[in-house]
């Protein structure tokens, strides 16, 4: 079974920290990707990663940045982090070569930013 | 970004009954998924769909790819407590590799 593991199921920071979201998955996925949940928006699209070191903007970039310097790893950073951040963050993988792999997700982080 | 037009947005059912919800899209689909998701928790994928037409059954949950390439449906057979969550219908266009487009979410609520 695909494994993604998100580091914390609750974070709480305060307003203008910088905040680190990790994500690992043991299936050797080319491709990662991170979301934010809100109610009644769904699933938003923040950034996302082809390969290591590789990046692509989603949806919903904006006050977000990325890093994947291994595989297996994909760190979702808030470089500032303000009130309207707060939300579920979700982690995924998929395997790569074909574009119609499904997409495995972690059990999410709940940030709260005070 | 695309959001997938997902019926209906919540349902409260008795157990033992049956359940129907659907998703369409304007555009074609390479891929439809199906995934569930309990409260605090992430989404699991319950059934993937790669072909028109495709019917496809996981325990009491079956699901099918609309020969049209623009819609799916899910349907859950006698329908217990554990089924209550969020049910989600996700694909691929053709245009937007690997990235997913999701529906907006069917909340399922079962009574004794």
């Amino acid at each position: 079974d695909v494994k993604v593991t998100q580091s914390s199921r609750y974070l709480v920071k305060r307003t203008g920290e910088k905040v680190f979201l990790e994500c690992v998955q043991d299936m050797d996925h080319e491709n990662m990707f991170w979301y934010r949940q809100d109610p009644g928006l769904g699933l938003r699209l923040i950034y996302f990663s082809y390969d290591v070191k590789m990046k692509e903007k989603g949806d919903i970039p904006e006050g977000y940045s990325v890093s994947r310097e291994k595989k297996e790893r994909f760190s979702l950073i808030l470089e500032s982090a303000s009130t309207n951040q707060t939300s579920m963050y979700l982690c995924a993988s998929s395997l790569g070569g074909s574009s119609n792999q499904p997409q495995h997700f972690g059990d999410g982080t709940r940030l709260s930013i005070l | 970004g695309q959001q997938l037009n997902q019926s209906p947005q919540s349902m409260f059912i008795q157990e033992g009954e049956d359940v129907s919800m659907n998703c369409t899209s304007s555009s074609i689909f390479n891929t439809w998924l199906w995934y569930k998701q309990d409260p605090g928790e992430g989404p699991v994928l319950l059934i993937a769909l790669y072909k028109a037409g495709e019917l496809t059954s996981n325990g009491r949950l079956t699901a099918q790819f609309g020969i049209t390439r623009k819609d799916s449906f899910l349907n859950i057979s006698a329908s217990i407590p554990s089924d209550v969550g969020i049910y989600f219908c996700a694909g691929h266009d053709t245009g937007t590799a690997s990235k997913l487009t999701f529906g907006t979410g069917t909340r399922l609520q079962v009574t004794l």
